[in-house]
């Protein structure tokens, strides 16, 4: 088992560019989620997803979309990229039930 | 408005020494209580939890200590060693049937030979 896949692991934007974080599990795990980590700051949940088709938003869902067509896949996408969004981005799954999250290795997101 | 407060935001042990990282929450509707370790460049991955109903819960070197009169747990490392330095998180789930965990803003540890 992969677990959970994020790519790309770093990334550089310019200001106003948009892009997709993706993500995917093969878990088969009911709940994802997405997390953006900065210094001093913990971990903030952007949006999250209890199933396909199912999304809802987070503490701080300003700026990003998602989407969930599938069990697997799970992208967060950037609409106009700010300086702001500068950020460690983490995709985090949980099985039905819950059991605990498993966090994908993050994508480092750097708006010039 | 941070719903778990963890304390202190660093922390330097010595090799051998105890590490002890505490954590307060204010909703009484949390019922499960995990915490996260992470090292640089890697995700934070599940080191131990509790639930409301138990005081303490040790796996090997780990301990997590839960006082719910106090709405406090803790996590205790024995023995700490330099490949435990990393990045500690504390979490709270909010309630039954929730799937979402509100996470403390973390404790770097760092364990000096």
């Amino acid at each position: 088992n992969a677990g959970v896949t994020q790519t790309p692991k770093f990334q550089v934007l310019k200001t106003g560019q948009s892009m997709t974080l993706q993500c995917a599990q093969d878990m088969n795990h009911e709940y994802m989620s997405w997390y953006r980590q900065d210094p001093g700051m913990g971990l903030r949940l952007i949006h999250y997803s209890v199933g396909a088709g199912i999304t809802d938003q987070g503490e701080v869902p300003n700026g990003y979309n998602v989407s969930r067509s599938t069990t697997e896949d799970f992208p967060l996408r950037l609409l106009s990229a700010a300086p702001s969004q500068t950020s460690v981005y983490f995709c985090a799954s949980s099985p039905q039930g819950f059991g605990g999250y498993t966090f994908g290795s993050g994508t480092r997101l750097t708006v010039v | 408005q941070q719903q778990v407060k963890q304390s202190p935001q660093s922390l330097i042990v010595q090799k051998g020494g105890i590490s002890i990282i505490n954590c307060a929450y204010e909703n009484t509707a949390f019922d499960y209580f995990p915490w996260y370790q992470q090292f640089p460049g890697k995700g934070p991955a599940l080191l131990i939890a509790i639930r409301p109903d138990v005081s303490e819960k040790k796996e090997g070197r780990f301990t997590i200590s839960f006082n719910k009169s106090a709405k406090q747990f803790s996590l205790h490392i024995m023995d700490s060693q330099p490949g435990d330095s990393a990045t500690y998180f504390c979490a709270a789930k909010n309630g039954a049937g929730s799937y979402q965990l509100t996470f403390g803003k973390g404790t770097k540890l760092s364990v000096i030979p």
